[in-house]
């Protein structure tokens, strides 16, 4: 079974600064997707970024950016020029990428992100 | 085009009771998966279903079940409920293949008291 670790349970950062958080995953596939979702206070999971296993290239959003490690199964998230609307709890998940169309989302624990004004 | 919805967005039941969760997907969106969401278990996958089959079920007992409709709209159902269930509910969306996004709901919160 695939695990997700987040080992940072909350974070906090200046505004205008920019702030890494880290996940690490386990598993024994080759081909999957990574993801980092954002949950604001209203509760709604939005996503942020994600990566495709097969790819070599770290995937980029904008401010959002991801340092994916595939040997090390590590996978971080940059966010540069924190902005207040970033405050959230982020969430690292993993996804197979089964043939059979694998829908499910393993998520791990969390990290709160506070934005210092 | 519309988001994910669910409904209702707030329920209290009490203790032995049954209730039912509605998720209305994307249009288009053929794959529905629900999750529940603790402070102490975190996010944990229920099931998923796709094509009106379930295609993927979570660690859950078989007082949580769900179905899907022609429509793609999905239903779950937790019967005799226990003061453990309350929980974030969220449904997910998608086209139902791997490749593609999945979108959440903004959830249904059930309080069982």
């Amino acid at each position: 079974a695939q695990t997700v670790t987040q080992s940072q349970p909350e974070m906090s950062v200046q505004e205008a600064e920019t702030v890494t958080l880290s996940c690490t995953y386990d598993t024994s596939e080759s081909d999957y997707y990574l993801f980092w979702y954002k949950q604001p206070p209203s509760r709604q999971m939005i996503l942020v970024i994600r990566q495709e296993a097969y790819k070599q290239q770290n995937a980029t959003e904008n401010r959002f950016s991801v340092n994916f490690q595939k040997a090390a199964k590590s996978f971080s998230l940059k966010i540069s020029d924190s902005q207040l609307g970033d405050a959230a709890m982020y969430f690292c998940a993993y996804r197979s990428a089964s043939n059979f169309g694998n829908e499910k989302l393993t998520f791990g624990t969390g990290t709160r992100l506070t934005i210092i004004p | 085009k519309a988001g994910v919805t669910q409904t209702p967005r707030y329920l209290i039941k009490t203790r032995g009771q049954q209730v039912t969760l509605s998720c209305s997907p994307i249009s288009g969106h053929r794959s529905v998966s629900w999750y529940q969401q603790t402070p102490g278990q975190g996010l944990q996958f229920l099931f998923e279903y796709f094509s009106e089959t379930q295609r993927n079920k979570g660690n859950f007992p078989g007082r949580f079940s769900g179905r899907q409709f022609s429509n793609s709209r999905s239903e779950m159902n937790v019967s005799t409920l226990e003061l453990g269930d309350s929980a974030l509910y969220l449904c997910a969306s998608s086209f139902g293949a791997s490749r593609h996004e999945q979108y959440f709901g903004p959830g249904t919160r059930l309080t069982v008291t």
